[in-house]
């Protein structure tokens, strides 16, 4: 059982090029949702996905966008990297948070990105 | 807007001591509370959530609506409890999930 699998764990880019992080579940999971870690500042939800189609604004999505084509895979791109990027991005899924069906939050293991 | 504040970037104790992780939240609904825990080289994982008013590992917390707060708490810290802990919020929707700073708890021998 995979659970959060995110492509690559590792990325160092130049300021400008752009990338995509990839992130797959295999839990058949609603949501899907990506974030920043920083040091100091927790992690900052960027965008996130309620179903096969949808995605919406996070805390902090500017310089990022986000595709959801297939449920199990959500995408995340970077079109023009900046040091400000340099971060550790984790995705996670769940069927909801709250509610009736207050389930929790599968994370992804993460990918270390520098931007150079 | 919802926001989640964790007071204490670090915090340190002694094997055996009591342990509390401080975590305010603000969110004019009813919320629904959880607690994250990164250990060492692992992904993060929920640790409780409020709605289930569970021990796990030795921790609890109790969510006071008056004072806004979801402290995490154990009477006996032990050295493996050594992680990062976060606070998290999610709104009556149940679609977004928003996470404290984070606390770096060391359990010292």
């Amino acid at each position: 059982n995979a659970g959060v699998t995110q492509t690559p764990k590792f990325r160092v880019l130049k300021t400008g090029q752009s990338m995509t992080l990839l992130c797959a579940q295999d839990m058949n999971h609603e949501y899907m949702y990506w974030y920043r870690q920083d040091p100091g500042m927790g992690l900052r939800l960027i965008h996130y996905s309620v179903g096969e189609g949808t995605t919406a604004k996070g805390e902090v999505p500017d310089g990022y966008n986000v595709s959801r084509l297939k449920k199990q895979n959500f995408l995340l791109g970077l079109e023009s990297a900046a040091p400000s990027q340099t971060s550790v991005y984790f995705c996670a899924s769940s069927y909801s948070l709250g509610g009736a069906r207050n389930t929790e939050a599968f994370f992804g293991q993460g990918t270390r990105l520098t931007v150079v | 807007a919802q926001r989640v504040t964790q007071p204490e970037k670090l915090l340190s104790v002694f094997k055996g001591a009591p342990v509390e992780l401080k975590c305010n939240y603000s969110y004019s609904g009813s919320p629904e509370l959880f607690w994250y825990v990164q250990y060492s080289r692992q992904r993060l994982q929920l640790l409780l959530r409020h709605i289930s008013r569970e021990s796990i590992k030795g921790f609890t917390a109790d969510l006071n609506k008056g004072e806004t707060s979801f402290h995490l708490k154990k009477p006996f810290a032990q050295e493996e409890d050594s992680a990062m802990y976060y606070c998290a919020l999610t709104d009556s929707s149940g679609s977004r999930l928003t996470f404290g700073e984070g606390t770096q708890l060391t359990v010292n021998p």
